[in-house]
């Protein structure tokens, strides 16, 4: 079945530094979409890619959906104590059959801000 | 946030007893998905639902059953729960309008604990 790995499963920075978490997919996606989760709550929906090559920013949230629609990440630029949270990334099935909106997730990337 | 709930929030139980969790949508949403998470697994399917009635197994599904009788309610039982089904547990819910892109939103999760 389709599997979604995500990298890396821990990220320490610092207040002001960068942070990038990657997305693989070992089938090609229809779509792929990004949630986070803060401490003790639940995923919340960030935002959906489902274009080749696809780039869409959110402030200093940069996502990217890889050419052939098997890879994505997510590049947050001077991260702040805000951010700190599980980044989860998860795929939906290519299309071809009803996929009943069903997403496979990756493990997650949990992020920590030190200020 | 979308109207879901889960209920109970939190529920402590014995090896080999019944549990039911439940979720309750006010969306109207047509598909609806129990999900499991666990440290280093990010969020696994367990069942899911695409109408009244309507559901199917996803990737962990051994050991729940679920049922669907009204829109707004999805059930997720564990027959005999064992340590193993201690975890997190989310229900979400999708419109289906959007051939299957749309985005998941989540209920605020139940932690069962299994003893």
């Amino acid at each position: 079945g389709q599997q979604v790995m995500q990298i890396p499963q821990y990220q320490h920075v610092q207040e002001g530094e960068d942070f990038t978490t990657y997305c693989n997919s070992s089938t090609t996606l229809s779509n792929i979409q990004w949630y986070k989760q803060r401490p003790g709550g639940h995923p919340v929906f960030l935002i959906q890619l489902v274009k080749s090559g696809e780039v869409k920013k959110q402030k200093r949230l940069t996502f990217q959906f890889g050419e052939a629609k098997k890879n994505s990440s997510l590049h947050i630029t001077a991260t702040q104590t805000t951010d700190v949270g599980t980044y989860f990334c998860a795929g939906g099935a290519n299309a071809g059959g009803t996929s009943y909106g069903k997403l496979t997730f990756g493990q997650g990337t949990i992020l920590t801000v030190h200020p | 946030d979308a109207g879901i709930t889960q209920s109970p929030r939190h529920k402590v139980t014995e090896t080999g007893t019944p549990v039911t969790l439940r979720c309750h949508q006010t969306e109207n949403h047509r598909y609806m998905y129990w999900y499991r998470q666990d440290p280093g697994h990010g969020l696994r399917l367990i069942h899911y639902s695409y109408g009244v009635k309507d559901t199917d197994k996803g990737e962990v599904s051994d050991g729940y059953s679920v049922s669907r009788s009204k829109t707004e309610d999805f059930l997720l039982t564990l027959e005999s729960a064992t340590s193993s089904q201690t975890s997190v547990y989310f229900c979400a819910i999708s419109e289906a309008s959007r051939g299957g892109r749309a985005e998941q939103f989540f209920g605020p999760g139940t932690r069962l604990t299994v003893l």
